[in-house]
Order: C-alpha cells, then sequence, then structure tokens
C-alpha cells in the first residue's frame, strides 16, 4: 500500500498566486522527493530533501520537511499556467532500500492564466 | 544522451497474450524499476533491480516478470494479460549504492491496454 498522502487531491489557482501541496508519511526517511508530472509524460525530478534537512529551495520552488510530523509541503511561488501538472511526494527509506521510492497518490495543480 | 527509454509508447492486448514492455538506459545506473500507474493514483512500485543479474519484488509484482542481463536494459513481461494490468507503467533508473540521495530518471511511460 502506498505510504504517502498528498493533499490536497486537486489544486486550482489564478496565475501569480503561490501554490502549496502537503505530503505526509508513516516510516522513516533517508529523503523525500518531489516529482511533476505532465499529463501523459514522464516523471520529472524537481526537488529532494534530506532527512537532516528541514528546508530547500530551488527557483520558485521550497520545500521543507518536519520529520517529528512526518510530513513535507511543496510551494511553488508566482504560478504560472506552465506550472499546471500533477505533483507527487516520494519517500525513499534508505538502507537496503536505498533505491527505492514510495509514491503518494499525487496533487493536481490547475493555474488559470 | 537518450536517458530513459521505453518502446512500445501504446499497446493493444488481448487476454491472456504475453508482452514485454521494453527500458533501456545509457546513464550506467546501477538501479531501475518499474511501476505502474492507475488513474486517481500515484506510482507502484512492481519490480526492481540493484543491478545485472540481480532483481527483486516491489509492491504489486502479481503477474509480471523481470530478469537484467546488463546494466542498461531492464525488460518487463506480462506472462498472461488481464484487464487488471491496463495502466500506464514506467521505467525508472538511478544511481546505485554508493550514492544514497539521488533522483529517479523515468521514461516517458507505456501506455498498456488489455481488452
Amino acid at each position: 500500500s502506498q505510504q504517502g498522502e498528498e493533499d490536497p487531491q486537486a489544486l486550482s489557482i489564478q496565475e501569480g498566486e503561490n501554490a502549496t501541496m502537503n505530503c505526509s508519511y508513516k516510516t522513516s526517511i533517508n529523503n523525500l522527493q518531489w516529482y511533476r508530472q505532465n499529463s501523459g509524460r514522464g516523471l520529472v525530478h524537481l526537488i529532494l530533501i534530506r532527512s537532516n534537512e528541514r528546508e530547500k529551495h530551488s527557483g520558485r520552488l521550497r520545500v521543507t520537511l518536519d520529520t517529528s510530523k512526518k510530513s513535507s509541503s511543496l510551494l511553488i511561488t508566482a504560478s504560472r499556467a506552465a506550472d499546471t501538472a500533477s505533483y507527487f511526494c516520494a519517500r525513499n527509506a534508505g538502507g537496503t532500500s536505498y533505491g527505492k521510492l514510495t509514491f503518494g497518490q499525487g496533487t493536481i495543480l490547475t493555474v488559470h492564466p | 544522451n537518450a536517458g530513459v527509454t521505453q518502446t512500445p509508447k501504446f499497446q493493444v492486448l488481448k487476454t491472456g497474450q504475453s508482452m514485454t514492455l521494453q527500458c533501456a538506459q545509457d546513464m550506467n545506473h546501477e538501479y531501475m524499476s518499474w511501476y505502474r500507474q492507475d488513474p486517481g493514483m500515484g506510482l507502484r512500485l512492481i519490480h526492481y533491480s540493484v543491478g545485472a543479474g540481480i532483481t527483486d519484488q516491489g509492491e504489486v509484482p502479481n503477474g509480471y516478470n523481470v530478469s537484467r542481463s546488463t546494466t542498461e536494459d531492464f525488460p518487463l513481461r506480462l506472462l498472461s494479460a488481464a484487464p487488471s494490468q491496463t495502466s500506464v507503467y514506467f521505467c525508472a533508473s538511478s544511481y546505485g549504492f554508493g550514492v544514497m540521495n539521488t533522483e529517479a530518471f523515468f521514461g516517458q511511460g507505456t501506455r498498456l491496454t488489455v481488452v
């Protein structure tokens, strides 16, 4: 069963607004990753945050991680219509599972021009 | 540098038929995996491999078979297709054990319909 839960399941905003997506998980992690999927396409890696990190930035993306609450959030600032996509968090447990990713069900983001 | 290449992109099978989904990567990654994605769901791991000659089961392995004879290739075989295997299949690769925190690279997917 999937061990990552994301909310909201769908998010609709206007261009220029910020979009926040949340991810919760149940077991310990080595790192947590966020991916983007455009309709009908493969997944593209956005950002990876290690278990000993609390915040990470990449361009208009900001990811936070709270291991005590087993949760992470992805913030997209000043959104654009081109940001319309599905966003997934993926947990990596590390150890002997070093390559395995467990995905949440995703958040569908729609940015209206 | 093509990354992860999956073939075919689309496939329609009849129930009971078998087929092989191909996946190849040119990044010398040790770790490769197969996921399936169903509507409204995230990706679920089918099988994975940590190197040539080594494979293991993921979350939903039933009805699928894999082998890894080379670093580059990781084919997924459907032994006897069932309508429940209608899905989009993604292959992914990443660096191996020596690189603990690494992203995965995904292919563009194979959309499979079993009728």
